[in-house]
């Protein structure tokens, strides 16, 4: 079974806090995303890296940088913490063979509130 | 643009009576078509999908879903809802262009099941 854990469930955050967000998967996947979602506004794209150290920007990148530096695992840094960031984030990984055949898998989700 | 439209944001039934949950979208390049499913404070997992072939596709938990593709839609269909299938789900579109192929999802549709 393919599992994908992000580091924290529930995290509260100050305004100007630098905030990390991890993620791990066990399945050896190429790529790597993070989304956030957030009520009538469904799934939207931050980052994704399709390999280590290689990182694409997704629809909503401002205010986010991420890191790869194992293929296990995907960082969401948030470097100065605004309210306008409290959401729900969402990590997914996906085999990179023959590009979106695949499924992408997610992990629980880690609900931020920044205050 | 492309873009995925899933008009209605709740739809309440009633346990056993059948649900029909509505997925438009918009292309200009052949997709690959998903619907995932989230579970009250779980991620997403993928109920099932379309990549060719026949366009009656099924799913898990009872589900199915039909490719139109001269009316771009991709509804789900259950013949008899369960209480546990209250959740909110995702349909996603990833269009066959060249470069990394990334899932764009619908704003979701909330299933409220009642006894």
């Amino acid at each position: 079974d393919v599992k994908v854990t992000q580091s924290s469930r529930y995290l509260v955050k100050r305004t100007g806090e630098k905030v990390f967000l991890e993620c791990v998967q066990d399945m050896d996947h190429e790529n790597m995303f993070w989304y956030r979602q957030d009520p009538g506004l469904g799934l939207r794209l931050i980052y994704f890296s399709y390999d280590v150290k290689m990182k694409e920007k997704g629809d909503i990148p401002e205010g986010y940088s991420v890191s790869r530096e194992k293929k296990e695992r995907f960082s969401l840094i948030l470097e100065s913490a605004s309210t306008n960031q409290t959401s729900m984030y969402l990590c997914a990984s996906r085999s990179g063979l023959a590009g979106g055949l695949y499924e992408q898998y997610f992990g629980p989700g880690t609900r931020l509130t920044v205050t | 643009a492309q873009s995925v439209t899933q008009l209605d944001s709740q739809v309440p039934v009633f346990e056993e009576a059948p649900v029909e949950l509505r997925c438009n979208y918009s292309s200009s390049v052949s997709v690959y078509l998903f619907w995932y499913v989230q579970y009250p404070n779980q991620g997403l997992q993928l109920l099932l999908k379309y990549l060719s072939g026949s366009t009656l596709v099924k799913g898990i938990n009872g589900f199915e879903a039909e490719f139109n593709k001269s009316q771009t839609s991709f509804h789900l269909r259950k013949p008899s809802v369960h209480i546990s299938d209250t959740a909110e789900y995702f349909c996603a579109v990833t269009h066959m262009n060249t470069g990394f192929q990334k899932l764009v999802f619908g704003t979701g549709t909330r299933l409220l099941v009642s006894p």
